[in-house]
């Protein structure tokens, strides 16, 4: 079993929509959850980190954390083309040195 | 910004050969990871060190083989290729704080 599950696996939405993306964790030990984000044909860079309950916002990008369902969502408003990509969540485990990573969300946005 | 360099960014290989993926990181950092992605599996960890010398098992192993010989240098070894290795392969280092991935490297195995 994949140690983080995302959903939905591919997502269309309008230029200037809201997206929305979750991402849970089967290891209760998991304190943080990282989002990566991976245009076609290059390599994942990441996009945000959250390490504690409630919500952290970079610009048009948000983030909320609820550690006691072991879930974190991605929204992304005003959504853009450029936003268009494969969206990575990953998660420590108890081992702190290593990220696992979720299958992704691959995410569209239409003009 | 921090530096994965890997090689060959290519492969074609013949199945029963062996291949060797070289990763080069000029940032210092401790940690080095091979992962593997195929279509709707994400990033799977196959093999991760923690410094010179050291390699461990991720959650993919069978059929890989890793050598870290230096802080900057890890390899990923596929002693008897088979098509089922045939996917795009990322070098990355870091730690949990955030991991900086190479370009990857398409190998397809024939």
């Amino acid at each position: 079993q994949q140690k983080v599950q995302q959903s939905p696996e591919s997502l269309i939405v309008p230029e200037g929509g809201m997206a929305s993306l979750n991402c849970t964790s089967s290891d209760r030990n998991v304190d943080y959850f990282w989002w990566y984000r991976q245009h076609s044909g290059k390599s994942p860079k990441m996009l945000m980190s959250i390490f504690s309950n409630g919500e952290k916002e970079e610009g048009r990008f948000t983030v909320h954390l609820n550690k006691a369902s072991l879930h974190t969502s991605l929204h992304i408003r005003d959504s853009q083309p450029s936003d268009s990509a494969l969206y990575l969540c990953a998660a420590p485990m108890s081992n702190y040195n290593v990220l696992y990573f979720g299958s992704g969300t691959k995410l569209t946005v239409e003009p | 910004e921090a530096a994965v360099t890997q090689s060959p960014r290519n492969k074609v290989a013949v199945t029963g050969g062996k291949v060797t993926l070289s990763c080069n990181q000029t940032n210092n950092h401790n940690n080095m990871y091979w992962y593997r992605q195929d279509t709707g599996h994400g990033l799977r960890l196959i093999h991760y060190s923690y410094g010179a010398g050291s390699t461990e098992k991720g959650d993919i192993p069978d059929g890989y083989k890793a050598s870290r010989p230096s802080q900057e240098n890890f390899s990923l070894i596929l002693e008897l290729a088979t098509p089922s290795q045939t996917s795009v392969y990322f070098c990355a280092s870091g730690d949990f704080r955030e991991v900086f991935f190479g370009k990857g490297t398409r190998l397809t195995v024939v």
